[in-house]
């Protein structure tokens, strides 16, 4: 079975730094891209970045380019996101997500809450 | 970026009936189009891929249609689990969008 696991996620203050990690299971992790999308509370859907299988090549929404940076490690499996200069607007559950087939999302993890408040 | 309008915001029905959801591409996404599900206090699940393709697990009642810029989700007859929240999201183009969401609730 699939299992994608947040976590990293808390309290940080505008202009702070927060690395969230997604840690995969039941899968060949370095054979699939990954994806993070977020959902601020009470709102919809906004998809934030997208690594390649291998981590050669990275797609980020304008909305957080040149601030956040995906990576991944596939000797522990695990997908990051390196979130700089946060601001409020940034508040969000964030998600990570297995591509399916071509940019599809499918599984996602449970998320993880990132508030950034003063 | 390409932008999706879902409609109607809310549609409120009865265990048993038909939902009929429409997803709107600002331009053609030709059948580059998924639906998800969400749940209150779930991550999404994916329902629908390339506009009409059952992802692995998801009942007959759920089914994708169309092409270019109008498409459609239809669950046939809803049971009680189906009352949630619907995403459509392409992937024509970067940056991949998400529509709004269409809550179907019970009437």
């Amino acid at each position: 079975e699939v299992q994608l696991l947040e976590s990293g996620g808390g309290l940080v203050q505008p202009g702070g730094s927060l690395r969230l990690s997604c840690t995969a299971s039941g899968f060949t992790f370095s054979s699939y891209g990954m994806s993070w999308v977020r959902q601020a509370p009470g709102k919809g859907l906004e998809w934030v970045s997208a690594i390649s299988a291998g981590g050669d090549s990275t797609m980020y929404a304008d909305s957080v380019r040149g601030r956040f940076t995906s990576s991944i490690d596939n000797s522990k499996n695990t997908l990051y996101l390196q979130m700089n200069s946060l601001r409020a607007e940034d508040t969000a559950i964030y998600y990570c997500a297995k591509r399916f087939g071509v940019n599809w999302f499918d599984p996602w993890g449970q998320g993880t809450l990132v508030t950034v408040s003063s | 970026e390409i932008v999706l309008t879902q409609s109607p915001a809310t549609l409120s029905l009865s265990p048993g009936e038909r939902a009929t959801l429409s997803c709107r591409a600002s331009q053609s996404v030709t059948r580059y189009l998924a639906w998800y599900q969400q749940k209150p206090g779930q991550a999404p699940r994916l329902l629908i891929y390339d506009a009409s393709n059952r992802a692995t697990g998801i009942p007959a009642r759920f089914s994708g249609s169309g092409s270019g810029t109008d498409f459609t989700l239809t669950i046939s007859s809803l049971e009680a689990e189906d009352f949630a929240v619907y995403y459509c999201q392409q992937r024509s183009s970067w940056p991949l969008t998400f529509g709004g969401g269409t809550k179907v609730e019970i009437k």
